[in-house]
């Protein structure tokens, strides 16, 4: 079956450290790969996806590629915010009915 | 703009109650999906919907029923509520099977 396996947190910076969150993945055939982001008391809120090998998603300074040989999607950003603290899914859909299967998810904490 | 919106935000049970979540979007959206978050598992699904009068299991499925009536309602039920059932519930929608899911706020759930 399919699975994503992300780095277990909680991960704390401090402000203007680069980032790096770790996804793996497995899955039949060829999934498209995301990133959501939870920030506290919200739901979840696409922040970047990745439809085939080789693609890299972008948005507000975070950016992750899809990378097939070794079957991951780390997420990385250059100078984190304060207001990036959140919970951060890697997730990835596969099969015909495309649902989502999300990884455990990684709490990130930004001091200022 | 609404989006999708749940209710209620909050809810405490005993043991073998019954209950209905709702969950209700305001985008046209075809596909609905129930998933319940737990600490460290992320989330994972419990029922999905392709369009109006149709679901279908998800990954978690036991104890929960659905419907979906209409098209911008999609309900879940707990016919006898146990402590294992205590979770943060979400609703989400997509245009299609492959775009993003837009979700609700959640509704926290804890069963005594």
């Amino acid at each position: 079956g399919n699975s994503v396996t992300q780095m277990e947190g909680p991960v704390t910076l401090s402000e203007e450290a680069f980032l790096t969150i770790n996804c793996t993945y497995t899955a039949t055939g060829y999934p498209s790969l995301f990133w959501y982001v939870q920030y506290p008391g919200e739901g979840l809120q696409l922040l970047l996806k990745a439809t085939k090998a080789d693609d890299k998603g972008s948005n507000k300074g975070f950016e992750a590629t899809y990378r097939k040989e070794t079957t991951s999607f780390h997420l990385e950003k250059g100078s984190v915010q304060v207001s990036d603290s959140a919970v951060y899914f890697c997730a990835l859909s596969a099969g015909s009915a495309r649902q989502l299967t999300f990884g455990s998810g990684t709490q990130l904490t930004v001091l200022p | 703009n609404a989006g999708v919106t749940q209710t209620p935000k909050f809810r405490v049970l005993k043991t073998g109650q019954s209950m209905t979540l709702l969950c209700a979007q305001d985008m046209n959206h075809e596909y609905m999906y129930w998933y319940r978050q737990d600490p460290g598992m992320g989330l994972r699904l419990i029922h999905y919907s392709v369009g109006e009068g149709t679901t279908a299991k998800g990954e978690v499925p036991d104890g929960y029923n659905v419907s979906r009536l209409k098209k911008q309602n999609f309900l879940l039920g707990l016919e006898s509520a146990a402590p294992s059932q205590t979770s943060v519930y979400f609703c989400a929608s997509s245009d299609t099977q492959f775009s993003p899911l837009h979700f609700g706020n959640g509704t926290r759930l804890t069963v005594t």
